[in-house]
């Protein structure tokens, strides 16, 4: 199986800020990579798939990048609503993996 | 408006069986493949399955955690995704989420979520 590693586990952020988290798989998986946001007691909402491309209605203030194995979601600037777990996931290969999440919380 | 309703969920003894529906509406659901995805509370998100449509022979997809206790499958003339679960053990406690694959790109990935169905199992 693919395994799928995040950092970091968690971040304290500010309104405003800046805020990258990586995702690391542990093999190729040729940019097929989705991030997800989720907030408690949520369903999980897509973000992105294809390492960087914006699912429909998502803000632009989120991207994603990367390629092969090392990936980011970066949120241009934090807005109140953003403070939520975010997990990534390959598609490459069955079984589908997630990273553990990245929680996001208001410093 | 897409919508995805998972039913079915509720306190199982370890060894019962559970059967977990999702009713779509809001898109035409037999062009779709359908995954389940687990959370144990307050853990991550798991994978569970997938069972792709009809021009691809229903053909289904498990995680060896399930493989071989759990089915996935579908009833396209009802718009609806089951999980039949066996053998149930008390690592199988979790919310079931029921998720659709988009059409537009492929591979295909989870582009919609529904609310989840609570699964507990314990004696």
């Amino acid at each position: 199986d693919i395994q799928m590693t995040q950092s970091p586990s968690s971040l304290s952020a500010s309104v405003g800020d800046r805020v990258t988290i990586t995702c690391r798989a542990s093999q190729g998986i040729n940019n097929y990579l989705a991030w997800f946001q989720q907030k408690p007691g949520k369903a999980p909402k897509s973000l992105i798939y294809a390492a960087f491309s914006l699912q429909g209605a998502v803000p632009s203030r989120f991207s994603g990048s990367g390629s092969g194995t090392d990936f980011t979601l970066t949120i241009s600037s934090l807005q109140p609503e953003d403070f939520a777990t975010y997990y990534c996931q390959q598609y490459y290969d069955y079984p589908f993996t997630f990273g553990p999440g990245t929680r996001v919380d208001i410093k | 408006e897409v919508q995805l309703v998972e039913s079915g969920g509720g306190l199982v003894q370890p060894g019962g069986s559970l059967r977990l529906s999702c009713a779509a509406s809001g898109f035409t659901f037999s062009n779709h493949y359908m995954d389940w995805v687990r959370q144990a509370p307050g853990k991550g998100l798991e994978w569970v399955g997938r069972i792709r449509n009809k021009a691809n022979s229903y053909t289904t997809e498990y995680a060896a955690s399930v493989r071989g206790r759990f089915t996935v499958s579908r009833d396209d003339s009802k718009n609806s995704l089951f999980l039949q679960m066996n053998s149930l053990k008390t690592e199988d406690t979790a919310v079931y989420y029921c998720a659709r694959s988009t059409t537009l790109v492929t591979p295909y990935y989870s582009d919609f979520w529904g609310l989840g169905t609570l699964v507990t199992v314990s004696s």
